[in-house]
């Protein structure tokens, strides 16, 4: 059975610092992975996704990297700003057929001017 | 926009009593799902409707069901809530199903 975990689940940090935060999971036979955004009391945001057969994809301050064979994604944020706060979710999608998202519990990132 | 709408975004229910949360979209997407997600867990799908056809998921409580009138809504019936059941529901479309899913702002459920 498919389980992701996210480390830290809490994050405070001043702004304009470089933050990774982790996300590991336990089958490494994945289609995708994917970060998603999550404001309080909000939906999710779908932040960058990665194939299977990619290492890494960026969007403007945002880099993730996948390493499928260790089981291990990471985020990288670069020159944090208080609009950063909020939830950072990864999720997993098992296979190319399958309608299912697993979701890691979250880190929740909170950037202090 | 195309946007999935949920109603309403807070909630309030007694132990026991039936509740009916609300999702549309006007994406006409084929997929709709819904997922419950409590304090600090990850979101969890209950079921998904592909078109008219209904997956539940096997570990989802019977006392949760759905309904899809049509393409643009679907609704999450909790029969008899219990307090465990308090959360955020989240309600998401899909074009096609799988990975590229589009959530609502979801609805945060209180049972007292």
């Amino acid at each position: 059975k498919q389980e992701v975990t996210q480390i830290p689940a809490a994050l405070s940090v001043p702004e304009g610092e470089n933050l990774v935060l982790n996300c590991s999971f336990t089958d490494s036979a994945i289609y995708n992975l994917q970060w998603f955004r999550q404001d309080p009391g909000k939906g999710l945001t779908s932040l960058l996704l990665i194939q299977s057969s990619q290492r890494e994809q960026t969007s403007g301050r945002l880099n993730a990297s996948l390493d499928k064979s260790s089981g291990r994604s990471t985020l990288y944020i670069a020159a944090s700003q208080p609009g950063d706060s909020a939830t950072y979710l990864c999720a997993v999608t098992p296979s190319y057929n399958t309608d299912k998202l697993i979701f890691g519990t979250g880190t929740r990132l909170q950037v202090f001017p | 926009d195309a946007m999935v709408i949920q109603n309403p975004r807070y909630q309030v229910t007694q132990f026991g009593k039936p509740v009916t949360l609300s999702c549309s979209q006007t994406l006409n997407h084929n997929v709709m799902y819904w997922y419950q997600q409590k304090s600090s867990q990850a979101p969890k799908l209950l079921f998904h409707y592909y078109d008219k056809d209904f997956n539940n998921e096997a570990d989802t409580p019977d006392n949760f069901q759905s309904r899809r009138p049509n393409t643009s809504f679907c609704f999450l019936d909790i029969r008899s809530p219990g307090l465990g059941d308090a959360a955020m529901y989240l309600c998401a479309t899909s074009p096609q199903g799988g990975f590229d899913q589009n959530f609502g702002p979801g609805t945060r459920l209180l049972v007292l």
